[in-house]
C-alpha cells in the first residue's frame, strides 16, 4: 500500500510569509503527527491529530497550526515565517491505538526561509 | 512530556566493528521505540520494547530495555556500510502515549 505522502517536498519562502504543508497518511490510518527536524534541536513534536481533533500538542508558538480532514489528510500551517523555521517537516501516520502501534514517516518537506 | 537522552552523539567505527548507542530517561517509560534515519532520508521505525528487561534481535541488531524501564540500548554487531545513519530512541510523549518523543540521536559513521 502507498506510504505517507508529503507535499511539497522542497520550498523556499521569505520571512514574514506563511506556508502550508500537506500530508496524506497511509490508508486506514487515523492518526497524523507532525515533527520539525533541525540539526540543532533534533526531532521535535509539533502536534497530533486523530479523527479531525488535535489530541496532543508540542511546545511551539501559535504561529504553528494544523488541521485534519475527514479523510485523515492533514495540513500544517506556519504563519509569519522566521529564519529559524527553516527545517525538515515530517509527517507521521499510525493507526492511533496504544498497543502494537507502528509509526510511519513521510519523506518530509524541506522548508527554507530566506 | 517524557525526555530521553541519547549517547554518544556521533560514533565512528571501522567496518566490522561493533557499535552501541544508549538511551536514558529520568522517569520510567511505558515503552521505547527505535528508529533509523539514513542520510537525506526520513526516520524508519525499527522496533518497540515494552517489557522490563526485554531483549529483541533483528539480524545483527540487538535491542534491550532496562529492568527499571528507564534505559535502553541498541547494539550492532559487525557493522557494515549499510548501517550508516542516525539511530534515534523515542519515549512516549506522556504516560502510556504511543506518540514518540525523540532523543537527539546517534549518528553512526562506518569507515570501509
Amino acid at each position: 500500500k502507498a506510504g505517507v505522502t508529503q507535499t511539497p517536498r522542497y520550498l523556499i519562502k521569505t520571512r514574514g510569509q506563511q506556508v502550508t504543508l500537506s500530508c496524506s497518511p497511509i490508508s486506514g490510518h487515523r492518526s497524523v503527527s507532525w515533527y520539525q527536524q533541525t540539526p540543532g534541536q533534533g526531532l521535535q513534536f509539533l502536534f497530533e491529530y486523530f479523527s479531525e481533533t488535535q489530541r496532543n500538542k508540542g511546545n511551539f508558538p501559535g504561529r504553528f497550526s494544523g488541521r485534519q480532514f475527514s479523510n485523515s489528510r492533514s495540513e500544517m500551517n506556519v504563519s509569519t515565517l522566521e529564519l529559524g523555521d527553516s527545517a525538515l517537516y515530517l509527517c507521521a501516520s499510525s493507526l492511533g491505538r496504544a498497543s502494537g502501534n507502528t509509526i510511519y514517516f513521510g519523506e518530509g518537506s524541506w522548508l527554507t526561509v530566506v | 512530556g517524557q525526555q530521553v537522552m541519547q549517547i554518544p552523539q556521533y560514533q565512528h567505527v571501522q567496518e566490522g566493528e561493533d557499535f552501541t548507542t544508549y538511551c536514558n530517561s529520568s522517569t520510567t517509560l511505558s515503552n521505547i521505540q527505535w528508529y533509523k534515519q539514513r542520510p537525506g532520508g526520513h526516520p524508519v521505525f525499527l522496533i518497540q520494547l515494552v517489557k522490563s528487561g526485554e531483549v529483541k534481535k533483528q539480524k545483527r541488531l540487538t535491542f534491550q530495555f532496562g529492568e527499571a524501564k528507564k534505559n535502553s540500548s541498541l547494539h550492532i554487531t559487525a557493522t557494515q556500510t549499510t548501517d550508516v545513519g542516525t539511530y534515534f530512541c523515542a519515549g512516549p510523549l506522556t504516560g502510556g502515549s504511543y506518540i514518540p518523543t525523540f532523543g537527539r540521536g546517534t549518528s553512526l559513521i562506518v569507515h570501509p
